[in-house]
């Protein structure tokens, strides 16, 4: 079946430092891959997604590429803010699209 | 306001008494679906509808039930909870069930079964 790897966390950072998330996948076919965060206390959200290979998702200064090649998907922002303080998940739907299959999440917090 | 509402946001619980949480979205969708979340397993879809009437399995249904008898609502039923269904549940839709749909989350039921 479909998996989804993120790297472990939790991730600690300070204001302006770079931000790298890394997320790898396994499925069948061509799935969407998408980005997910969650702020305390509140539901996911989608924060980007790419649906196919070499696509690049972009939201409030985040990035990611679908790298089919090394079945990766991983997360970047350039300068993180307190605000970015949340938990982050690696989310795939695949051929059976019913299904969605998603990372185990990684907590960022930032420090000003 | 586009929304994905869920009811109630807290619940304790006793082993062995039925519930359900309700899960209601406004936005027309096709899709719904039952998430848990629990620390270090990330979150695991536990039942998901492709529209009115047609439901099936995700990961982890086991102790669930689902029923999707209007497009707006997709109640998930506990019928004899245990403790090890502590857990914080989030219900999600999206316009169809295509790949490339991302999913609306509504803002989770946190369940307490003592």
């Amino acid at each position: 079946g479909n998996s989804v790897t993120q790297m472990e966390g939790p991730v600690t950072l300070s204001e302006e430092a770079f931000l790298t998330i890394n997320c790898t996948y396994t499925a069948t076919g061509y799935p969407s891959l998408f980005w997910y965060v969650q702020y305390p206390g509140e539901g996911l959200q989608l924060l980007l997604k790419a649906t196919k290979a070499d696509d690049k998702g972009s939201n409030k200064g985040f990035e990611a590429t679908y790298r089919k090649e090394t079945t990766s998907f991983h997360l970047e922002k350039g300068s993180v803010q307190v605000s970015d303080s949340a938990v982050y998940f690696c989310a795939l739907r695949g051929t059976n699209a019913g299904k969605s299959t998603f990372g185990d999440g990684t907590t960022l917090t930032v420090k000003p | 306001e586009a929304q994905v509402t869920q009811n109630p946001r807290y619940l304790i619980t006793v082993t062995g008494k039925k519930l359900t949480v309700t899960c209601s979205q406004n936005m027309n969708h096709e899709y719904m679906s039952w998430y848990r979340q629990d620390p270090g397993l990330g979150l695991r879809q536990i039942y998901y509808s492709m529209n009115v009437e047609v439901t099936d399995k995700g990961d982890v249904p086991e102790g669930y039930k689902v029923s999707r008898k209007e497009k707006r609502n997709f109640p998930l039923i506990l019928e004899s909870p245990s403790p090890n269904q502590t857990s914080l549940y989030f219900c999600a839709s999206s316009p169809t069930g295509g790949t490339q749909n991302e999913q609306f989350f509504g803002p989770g039921t946190r369940l307490t079964v003592l």
